[in-house]
């Protein structure tokens, strides 16, 4: 089983829905992060959180927000997905400071299209 | 955070050695160099990580000249499995600033 577990793995959707990517991690990590990636491109930090109470806006927070439910758990939201939102995105997760050798840990990734 | 510039692409032949190198001016103190490696439709995976000199492990090596600024990823013997896209990460894993991604090098091996 995955140590990184994203949910759904592909989803179609339309225009206006809101839309919730999680992320589950068997790892007993601290840190959790989203990251979202179009064709081409290298990967795009949208949220990242230290703990379960610390969450921070990446590069491309715009039109997303996270939930840390517990330190397994980090949801991506979109509250109102667009076609501009079609990407893959990757949950990832690393130790806390002082474990942290800046590895990522990366899920197998849930492929979001918009029409 | 500290700036990383890779070539776009580079092509090889399986059983050639490839060195992808990185320029990374503005390194800091605290910065390690670490690389990962992309399949498509996968999530990226951990390389290797260096902070100065030569690091070797099972799949690469990575050489780091004294003052930092840049660094090389050497993949010996290449396989076409090893056709991906190499990304190199700058940053200092205590602060958790060794998050950010850039273009990559996209290697393609040809038999």
């Amino acid at each position: 089983d995955a140590d990184v577990t994203q949910t759904p793995r592909n989803r179609i959707t339309k225009t206006g829905k809101r839309i919730m990517l999680e992320c589950s991690q068997t790892k007993g990590h601290d840190r959790m992060y989203w990251y979202r990636q179009d064709p081409g491109l290298g990967l795009r930090l949208i949220y990242y959180s230290f703990d379960v109470k610390d969450i921070n806006k990446g590069e491309i927070s715009d039109g997303y927000s996270v939930s840390r439910q517990a330190q397994a758990k980090f949801s991506l939201s979109l509250e109102s997905a667009i076609p501009n939102q079609t990407a893959l995105y990757f949950c990832a997760t690393s130790p806390g400071r002082g474990l942290n050798t800046g590895e990522l840990f990366f899920g197998e990734g849930s492929r979001l299209t918009v029409l | 955070l500290a700036k990383t510039t890779q070539p776009i692409s580079m092509d090889s032949y399986e059983g050639q050695e490839v060195n992808i190198t990185c320029s990374h001016n503005n390194i800091a103190t605290n910065d390690y160099i670490t690389w990962y490696q992309q399949f498509p439709s996968q999530g990226p995976r951990f390389i290797i990580q260096g902070y100065k000199t030569k690091v070797t492990n099972e799949v690469a090596s990575l050489f780091i000249p004294a003052d930092r600024k840049s660094s090389t990823l050497s993949l010996p013997r290449v396989s076409l499995s090893d056709t991906a896209v190499y990304y190199c990460l700058v940053g200092d894993p205590n602060a958790g600033n060794m998050l950010t991604f850039g273009g990559g090098t996209r290697l393609m091996v040809k038999p």
